[in-house]
């Protein structure tokens, strides 16, 4: 079964800083990686696909990036309306979530 | 436009069987494959299972000996049945749509089932 490691965990940070969030994959997974957040009490939001494209309606300052087996969410000027959980999700080989990232302000 | 939305009881006795049902709107079963996520109180997502456009089915490994998943297309429904189910089952269970490049692209709001005597 192929592993998705998620760091960090929980992250706090200011408004328009800087934000990444990455997953490393345990064998190759291309670039079938997707991103998603989580409000409380809301089911999950896709926000990337194929690693590195921005799903309809979804603020530009979203990014995916890839390096190999690594991959990363940048938001680039955090918002108060991006705070929540993120995740990410490998469909490779059958599907697994990272353990998720729970955003906060600082 | 495309909705999925999850039913079922809230509160199941351990070592009953789960029946949940996801009715989808804006889209066919027969050209798009539906999947099914639980999320327990406070933690992360795990994938459950899919059916697929075809109408086979995939499941997680750690629950596929206690599940079953299938679908009604005429009624745009699929349907989860888990047995022998225990606490650690208790969950939001979400369904989903799965987009054939590689994402869930709509989800529903999700049901929350809890496990408990």
């Amino acid at each position: 079964d192929i592993q998705m490691t998620q760091s960090p965990a929980s992250l706090s940070a200011s408004l328009e800083e800087i934000v990444t969030i990455t997953c490393q994959a345990s064998q190759d997974i291309g670039n079938w990686l997707s991103w998603y957040q989580q409000k409380p009490g809301k089911s999950p939001q896709l926000l990337i696909y194929g690693a590195t494209s921005l799903a309809d309606g979804v603020p530009s300052r979203f990014s995916g990036s890839r390096s190999g087996t690594q991959y990363s969410l940048k938001i680039s000027r955090l918002q108060v309306e991006d705070i929540g959980i993120y995740y990410c999700l490998q469909a490779y080989s059958a599907w697994t979530f990272g353990g998720g990232t729970k955003l906060e302000l600082k | 436009q495309v909705q999925l939305k999850e039913s079922g009881p809230g509160l199941v006795q351990p070592s009953q069987t789960l029946s949940l049902t996801c009715t989808v709107s804006g889209f066919s079963l027969t050209s798009n494959s539906v999947h099914w996520v639980r999320q327990p109180p406070g933690k992360g997502l795990e994938w459950v299972g899919a059916i697929w456009s075809g109408g086979s089915t995939d499941y997680n490994s750690a629950l596929k000996s206690r599940l079953s998943i299938s679908r009604d297309t005429s009624k745009s429904q699929v349907f989860l049945k888990m047995n022998s189910l225990q606490t650690e089952d208790t969950a939001i269970y979400f369904c989903t749509r799965y987009y054939y490049s590689g994402y869930f692209d709509y989800w529903g709001q999700g049901v929350m089932v809890t496990v408990s005597s």
